[in-house]
């Protein structure tokens, strides 16, 4: 696509529920990463993808995190047991090594609300 | 974690002066980015300065970067209303991975 797309837009959830969010990346674009951010806060990293391969998930905060990237272009991030402090907007954005450097296009992102 | 840190954390200037927003980081780099985001919506690139370059340019914005003092600054000039957005540093650090850490941003205001 022309961008990298983001659904849902906005989710509202139930403390316990289990949520997904799913990024469309630009095509051709390799690698893939995912960001959370707070109000008032800068984006924080939780994941990137290189191909179908997680790369680097130190950023993810604990179990109930986890993404996946099965044929390396759409990837799902996925939530466990909602917490209300996971309420953010969880930011994906995608980058192709032809521009030599992790230079990156977001999404507009998915507001999590977990009431 | 976040390692750059923006300075100020907000700033409210008039139409057409200029605006300087610093960033500090603490671990070695192999580039630093700028990017900006409007409210409500997703960051965009602005432009990116290699850990061996020193100035860079791009229309009204000049980035400076001291690897010596761990430290860049985004200078915007001639500033206009549609400027009004925060404004994030990215670090990405040698070796290893390729993730980008951002800092909290600078929140800027440009009045008409």
């Amino acid at each position: 696509g022309a961008g990298v797309s983001q659904t849902p837009s906005n989710k509202v959830t139930e403390k316990g529920k289990y949520v997904e969010l799913r990024c469309d990346p630009i095509s051709g674009h390799t690698a893939l990463y995912w960001y959370r951010q707070s109000l008032g806060q800068g984006p924080e990293f939780l994941i990137y993808f290189q191909g179908t391969g997680a790369a680097d998930d130190s950023g993810l905060p604990n179990d109930r995190f986890f993404a996946v990237r099965p044929e390396g272009s759409v990837s799902t991030l996925k939530i466990q047991r909602t917490e209300r402090g996971d309420s953010a907007v969880y930011l994906c954005a995608s980058s192709s090594p032809g521009l030599g450097a992790n230079v990156l296009t977001f999404g507009a992102g998915s507001r999590l609300t977990v009431l | 974690s976040q390692q750059g840190e923006e300075d100020p954390q907000a700033l409210s200037i008039q139409e057409g002066e200029n605006a300087t927003m610093n960033c500090s980081y603490k671990t070695s780099i192999n580039n630093l980015q700028w990017y900006r985001q409007n409210s409500g919506r997703g960051l965009v690139h602005l432009i990116l300065i290699r850990s061996n370059e020193r100035e860079k340019h791009s229309g009204r914005l000049r980035v400076t970067l001291d690897t010596s003092k761990k430290s860049s600054s985004l200078l915007i000039t001639a500033s206009r209303a549609a400027d009004t957005a925060s404004y994030f540093c990215a670090t990405g650090s040698q070796g290893g991975s390729e993730k980008l850490v951002f800092g909290k941003g600078t929140k800027l205001t440009v009045n008409p």
